[in-house]
């Protein structure tokens, strides 16, 4: 099953760094880890993947355990813009994929 | 903006009757993907196409089906539609076809309501 786990719900200060956390122990050798997130009433917006390595863009970093059942989404600034849901996701396609509920960021003014 | 758009946006009909809904993929994506969003329950994916051919399936009712054009881009189409249809519904495409390492771009979605 292609399942993730998430904390229903995190807080964050305005500028402070933000790590959302997933585990996903089913993962397999080859399946990339995604990060999406989703504002209210739009699509789901790509933010972030990787296989092994940790990896950075201008949006976020993704750290990646060393045995790949756990990864961490880190907003190094979070801005009023960042309070989404966030998802974590491996093996698009799979017949048993779902996005799960994930991780709803709220960012305290 | 994606560059993956839906139409239409928004969508009301009544129980039994047919909808379909439309997607054009990103420019040089081949793949393109439907999910469905209910309010009590996460992003469900539904059924992939790549370059004209199903691809994979996930959990899409036999009521619905889907088809992708020489053109690209796709159509979602839902029968004897049932309240609990209600939702919004996601087109995503990617440039290929592994579904574990390519990204996926998502459009605005269209949302159902039947009555």
């Amino acid at each position: 099953d292609a399942k993730t786990t998430q904390p229903n719900s995190m807080e964050s200060n305005e500028e402070e760094p933000v790590h959302l956390p997933c585990n996903h122990s089913t993962i397999s050798g080859t399946d990339y880890i995604h990060w999406y997130r989703q504002l209210p009433s739009q699509g789901p917006e790509y933010v972030i993947h990787g296989l092994t390595s940790n990896v950075n863009n201008r949006m976020a970093s993704l750290a990646i355990a060393e045995d790949r059942k756990s990864s961490t989404l880190i907003l190094h600034r979070a801005t009023l813009r960042d309070a989404a849901v966030y998802y974590c996701i491996f093996n698009f396609g799979n017949e048993k994929l779902t996005f799960g509920t994930g991780t709803r960021l709220t960012i305290i003014p | 903006d994606s560059g993956v758009t839906q139409t239409p946006k928004h969508l009301i009909t009544a129980t039994g009757q047919r909808v379909t809904l439309r997607c054009s993929p990103r420019s040089g994506d081949l793949s393109v993907y439907w999910y469905q969003q209910s309010l009590d329950q996460g992003l469900q994916f539904l059924i992939q196409y790549y370059n004209g051919e199903e691809r994979a399936k996930g959990n899409i009712l036999e009521r619905f089906s889907a088809q992708q054009f020489p053109d690209l881009h796709s159509e979602l189409n839902l029968s004897s539609l049932e309240l609990g249809d209600s939702a919004l519904y996601f087109c995503a495409s990617s440039v290929g076809t592994s579904g574990t390492k390519d990204t996926q771009y998502f459009g605005p979605g269209t949302r159902l309501t039947v009555l």
